[in-house]
């Protein structure tokens, strides 16, 4: 496609469900990131994946939280027992990956309110 | 560790007056700098980036920002603003080697007529 698609655009869903949210990064793109954000808030650095590297963990807020990344296409973002907190836009971006001054390409997000 | 600093959650201008977005970072190497817009339901776009040319970079919608590594900071300006600058703004840092961007927590931008 011609730019990074998520999906779904919203999701409501009750607390303690688990959720799966999904993205596609522009094709050829080696690295994709996953943040969240929050009312009022920046964006927080969730996961990092670059090629067949392990990916870069360290800012999921908990072991609720996990994604998975099929080679250098679709990304899953997955979160167990949902909570109230968990609540945010779920943007995903992805780049070229040939260093850390290319462009970081966003998708639109998934805007997940749990109730 | 890369951190950065935007002064100010809203700014408000009257159209055609002077656009002033502060971005201070903090970084332990030569950084790259990072503009991007949020419109309203859409996703981020990059405004403008620093990658260590030159240090006033100029970008897309009359934006320009300028490097200061002896105030750490980015600032970015529009000499006019236009009703359709509204939006929300964010200044972020990554560090080279690694390419995950670290994000402000942004200014939304008001512009009245």
């Amino acid at each position: 496609g011609a730019g990074v698609s998520q999906s779904p655009s919203n999701k409501v869903t009750e607390k303690g469900k688990d959720v799966e949210l999904r993205c596609d990064p522009i094709s050829g793109h080696t690295a994709l990131y996953w943040y969240r954000q929050r009312l009022g808030q920046g964006l927080e650095f969730l996961i990092y994946f670059q090629g067949n590297s392990a990916p870069d963990k360290s800012g999921l807020p908990s072991d609720r939280f996990s994604a998975e990344r099929t080679g250098e296409s679709v990304s899953t973002l997955t979160i167990q027992r949902t909570q109230q907190e968990d609540s945010a836009v779920y943007l995903c971006a992805s780049n070229p990956g040939w260093g850390s001054d290319t462009e970081a390409f966003f998708g639109q997000g998934t805007r997940l309110t749990v109730v | 560790a890369q951190s950065v600093t935007q002064l100010g959650s809203h700014v408000s201008v009257s159209e055609g007056a002077l656009v002033l977005l502060r971005c201070n970072y903090s970084s332990s190497v030569p950084p790259y700098l990072f503009w991007y817009v949020q419109y309203p339901n859409q996703g981020l776009q990059l405004l403008l980036k620093y990658t260590s040319a030159a240090t006033l970079v100029k970008g897309i919608n009359g934006f320009e920002a300028e490097f200061k590594k002896s105030e750490t900071s980015f600032h970015l300006t529009k000499p006019s603003a236009h009703m359709s600058d509204a939006a929300e703004y964010f200044c972020a840092v990554s560090e080279e080697g690694y390419s995950t961007l670290t994000f402000g927590k942004g200014t939304m931008l008001l512009v009245s007529p």
